[in-house]
């Protein structure tokens, strides 16, 4: 069973920094591109990053482009967000989010619970 | 690049409701990989469908998706109460970059 398990998400004040992770298991981790998603609250999803399977092609969402940092450790199967410079707006649950085995990233197929990102 | 999607929906029990997702700016066709998902209020979401029409395992055969013109499609058939839902569809625009939509809010009543 695929497990996708959030964590790191926390009260920060405004132009603070944070590190979310997420504990993957039930799949080959090192096989397949991952993304994250966040939701602001009670607004719409919004895809932010994808890093592809073996960590070394990234990409990003504009509203993120330069503050966010997306990486991985395959060793041990976790997935990393290195949220920075935060602002009143990057309020919201971060999810964490298998992809497809296309390597592309053109859908999601698993996703986390979620951790709550709060900046005030 | 932005998705469009109707902001709400409502359908009656058993009643068939479809659901699209464009582009403010071209068409949607297959080569955008469209993706649908499903949250219920306080949940995470749930995949529905990707790759335009395959169904991801588990999902009831009533939900289907499709190409209708120039936008995606996501059809409930026979739709009940439990699919009162947000429903959100993602395009992959390429290079690596997914858009997510506003997302409808279905209410079945």
């Amino acid at each position: 069973e695929v497990q996708l398990v959030e964590s790191g998400g926390d009260l920060v004040q405004p132009g603070g920094s944070l590190r979310l992770s997420c504990a993957a298991s039930g799949f080959t981790f090192s096989s397949f591109a991952m993304s994250w998603v966040r939701q602001a609250p009670g607004k719409g999803l919004e895809w932010i990053s994808l890093i592809s399977a073996p960590g070394t092609s990234t990409y990003y969402a504009d509203s993120v482009k330069g503050r966010f940092i997306i990486s991985r450790d395959n060793s041990k199967g976790t997935l990393f967000l290195q949220i920075s410079s935060l602002r009143a707006e990057d309020t919201a649950v971060y999810y964490c989010a298998k992809n497809d085995g296309s390597g592309k990233g053109r859908y999601i197929d698993y996703w986390g619970q979620g951790t709550l990102v709060t900046v005030s | 690049t932005v998705v469009t999607q109707e902001p709400s929906f409502s359908v009656s029990p058993g009643g068939t409701v479809t659901l699209t997702c464009g582009l403010t700016s071209g068409s949607v066709s297959t080569t955008y990989y469209p993706s649908w998902y499903q949250q219920t209020p306080g949940q995470a979401p749930r995949t529905l469908i990707y790759n335009t029409n395959t169904r991801s395992s588990g999902v009831p055969d009533r939900f289907s998706g499709s190409i209708l013109g120039n936008k995606a499609a996501l059809i409930i058939t026979g739709a009940q109460a439990d699919d009162e839902s947000d429903y959100y569809c993602m395009l992959y625009v390429g290079g690596g970059i997914s858009v997510i939509g506003g997302g409808t809010k279905v209410t079945v009543l």
